[in-house]
């Protein structure tokens, strides 16, 4: 099946300044690669996702990466926040029989 | 409902009880999800349905663990002869078609702690 590696586990950043946050996958097949955030106590959400015939999309802030040749994808949100404070997670398709495969997520604090 | 619906949203119980934990996905959702998540933990995927079925059952952690599906909605996860090392965050997710290439819309989760 897929296995989705995800780094760093935790990542600190100065209010205002970029965060990225970096996941592999293992699939070759995987086409679909969205990302979650969820607050603390709450249920994720997603807030980005791109399919596999596109290398990069931008929402505001946000924008996710994709290099299907390394296997990898990022993501990037820019002039941080107080509210990007989450744990924000990764995952990837796979070829369809199972769910999508998360990475173990990273807790973002963001510093004021 | 607006939303995916999780029951209970709490449960202590004792090591060796059943549980049920229940979901109710989004009207219309055909592919349904349980994941589950431990205290600081990923996201472990358990178990998806299309309709009524499960094509794929080899993320339960082990055959204490079942789930059904009726009338292609709402979703029960047994846990039978409960361990400590179950106590977690069960999450239910539903999504239109093929959840793996569309939004999952999550459920509060149902908190598991084994006494």
């Amino acid at each position: 099946g897929e296995n989705v590696e995800q780094h760093p586990s935790t990542l600190s950043v100065q209010e205002g300044d970029s965060a990225v946050i970096k996941c592999t996958y293992s699939d070759s097949a995987s086409n679909y690669f969205p990302w979650y955030k969820q607050e603390l106590g709450k249920r994720p959400q997603l807030i980005i996702d791109i399919r596999s015939n596109v290398g990069e999309k931008k929402d505001q802030r946000i924008a996710v990466t994709l290099n299907k040749t390394a296997k990898h994808f990022s993501l990037h949100i820019t002039e941080t926040q107080p509210e990007d404070s989450a744990v924000y997670f990764c995952a990837a398709s796979g070829t369809g029989a199972d769910g999508l495969t998360f990475g173990k997520g990273t807790h973002l604090i963001i510093q004021p | 409902g607006a939303g995916v619906s999780q029951s209970p949203s709490n449960k202590v119980t004792e090591k060796g009880k059943d549980v049920e934990l229940r979901c109710d996905p989004i009207s219309g959702h055909t592919a349904l999800y349980w994941y589950r998540q431990s205290l600081g933990q990923g996201l472990e995927f358990l178990i998806y349905f299309q309709g009524n079925s499960a094509p794929d059952k080899s993320g339960l952690p082990s055959d204490r663990f079942s789930a059904e599906r009726t009338g292609g909605s709402v979703s029960t996860l047994t846990i039978q002869r409960t361990q400590q090392e179950d106590s977690a965050v069960y999450l239910c997710a539903s999504s239109l078609g093929r959840g793996n290439t569309g939004e999952l819309f999550f459920g509060e989760g149902s908190r598991l702690t084994v006494l």
